[in-house]
């Protein structure tokens, strides 16, 4: 079993969808979540940090799940300019080590 | 202001060469990362610095070769590196870990292709 797994897509949405991703880790000592949003030939960007109380930004709302060892993403009224790859990264135990997702590919179309 | 430099954007550089990859941040940040990534996958840690200590090397060969010479300074140098390490190489920064992991902050990376 991977240690952080995302569903790679794509999904493909029309603009106005709301769409949702699920990230689950392996690690039950996991403390610090993280979305990141990567556009092609990009370097990753910081979307979100998730907060066991959720959090919401804006149409962005993330959800941390202990007890079955998930994490969510919500994005509601798509945009085009939300076409990404959608990265999710765990930080085990509170060191240095992070994990990071393989990426949820994202296509918002008109 | 969460910027992280690095230079140069693009490496073309053959397996004899040497080379030096650079990053900077000007955010106090006191940890600073290597990670590799390669096509349609995602970033791969290699070094970590904390208060320009090495904290973890992911076994990495000894072919890239980091040095922390200051808090807001990062180097990897390049050494007899084959084709396969050819990749996008981005480094990132984050606030004092002391108070529990924070948030890592990417540089623009440098495309890097080895010859």
């Amino acid at each position: 079993r991977k240690e952080v797994e995302q569903d790679p897509g794509p999904f493909n949405v029309p603009e106005g969808a709301t769409v949702a991703f699920n990230c689950t880790y392996s690690n039950s000592a996991s403390q610090s979540f993280f979305w990141y949003r990567q556009d092609c030939r990009k370097e990753p960007k910081l979307l979100m940090s998730v907060y066991s109380s959720g959090n919401e930004d804006g149409r962005f709302t993330a959800q941390l799940n202990r007890a079955s060892q998930y994490i969510s993403l919500l994005i509601r009224d798509s945009k085009l300019s939300d076409s990404a790859t959608y990265l999710c990264v765990v930080n085990e135990g509170g060191g240095f080590k992070t994990i990071f997702g393989a990426g949820t590919r994202l296509f918002v179309k008109a | 202001d969460t910027e992280v430099t690095q230079t140069p954007k693009h490496l073309v550089m053959g397996m004899t060469n040497k080379k030096s990859l650079k990053c900077e941040q000007h955010m106090g940040h006191r940890a600073m990362y290597w990670y590799k990534q390669k096509a349609k996958k995602p970033p791969e840690l290699m070094f970590v610095y904390s208060y320009e200590k090495l904290s973890i090397n992911e076994s990495v060969p000894s072919r890239f070769s980091p040095e922390c010479p200051n808090s807001s300074l990062l180097n990897l140098h390049l050494h007899a590196l084959q084709p396969e390490d050819s990749a996008l190489y981005l480094c990132a920064s984050s606030q004092d870990p002391g108070q529990g992991f924070r948030e890592q902050y990417f540089g623009p990376g440098t495309r890097l292709t080895v010859t």
